[in-house]
């Protein structure tokens, strides 16, 4: 089983539609949670971390549930410009050795 | 200017041939990770370093070898080049005395093995 599972998508949405992205984690030791954006042929960058209580970042809110241990990522008023990649990324743990794990990513086109 | 650099960005080489891939970042991070990324595979892990001469197996680390002189580099070598090691190579960098720890990516280095 995989560490990190995503639906790949794709997810065709319409400008200012709201769409979600849910991303489940396999193991309940992990620690630490973000979401990666990633725009074709370029490196992912960070979009933002997930906390226990859940956070907001503008048009982008994600929540995390670790009793079903999935995190969540909503984007509100789509743009033409959120197109891209979202990977989600979970740390094991921030101190004990590489333990960051990458899903494969799940595919957003916003339409005109 | 970028916080993490990687050269080059496009490579083509033959089956056979010694490369090597450099990685250099400005942050002052400790970590330090070679990923590649293939389609529909996502991104695995191949070597990571967490201090200079730190060196670390990830995932798919066969056919791989890295060094870590210096702080600021870290270098991903391929001994003999075969086309299956065509793909995306990502270089992340990381400081594990934050609070929520985080990887910074280069751009990329784009490679052909032919």
């Amino acid at each position: 089983r995989k560490e990190v599972e995503q639906d790949p998508g794709p997810f065709n949405v319409p400008e200012g539609a709201t769409v979600a992205f849910n991303c489940t984690y396999s193991n309940s030791a992990s620690q630490s949670f973000f979401w990666y954006r990633q725009d074709c042929r370029k490196e992912p960058k960070l979009l933002m971390s997930v906390y226990s209580s859940g956070n907001e970042d503008g048009r982008f809110t994600a929540q995390l549930n670790r009793a079903s241990q999935y995190i969540s990522l909503l984007i509100r008023d789509s743009k033409l410009s959120d197109s891209a990649t979202y990977l989600c990324v979970v740390n094991l743990s921030p101190n004990t050795g590489n333990q960051f794990y990458f899903g494969t990513g799940t595919s957003l086109t916003v339409i005109p | 200017d970028a916080d993490v650099t990687q050269t080059p960005r496009n490579r083509i080489t033959k089956t056979g041939k010694r490369i090597m891939l450099e990685c250099s970042q400005t942050k002052g991070h400790d970590r330090m990770y070679w990923y590649r990324q293939d389609p529909g595979l996502g991104l695995r892990l191949i070597y990571y370093s967490f201090d200079v001469k730190d060196i670390n197996k990830g995932e798919i680390s066969d056919g791989y070898s890295v060094s870590r002189q210096a702080q600021a580099k870290f270098s991903l070598s391929l001994e003999s080049a075969i086309p299956n090691q065509t793909a995306l190579y990502f270089c992340a960098t990381s400081d594990h005395g934050t609070v929520q720890e985080t990887q910074y990516f280069g751009p990329g280095t784009r490679l052909l093995v032919l």
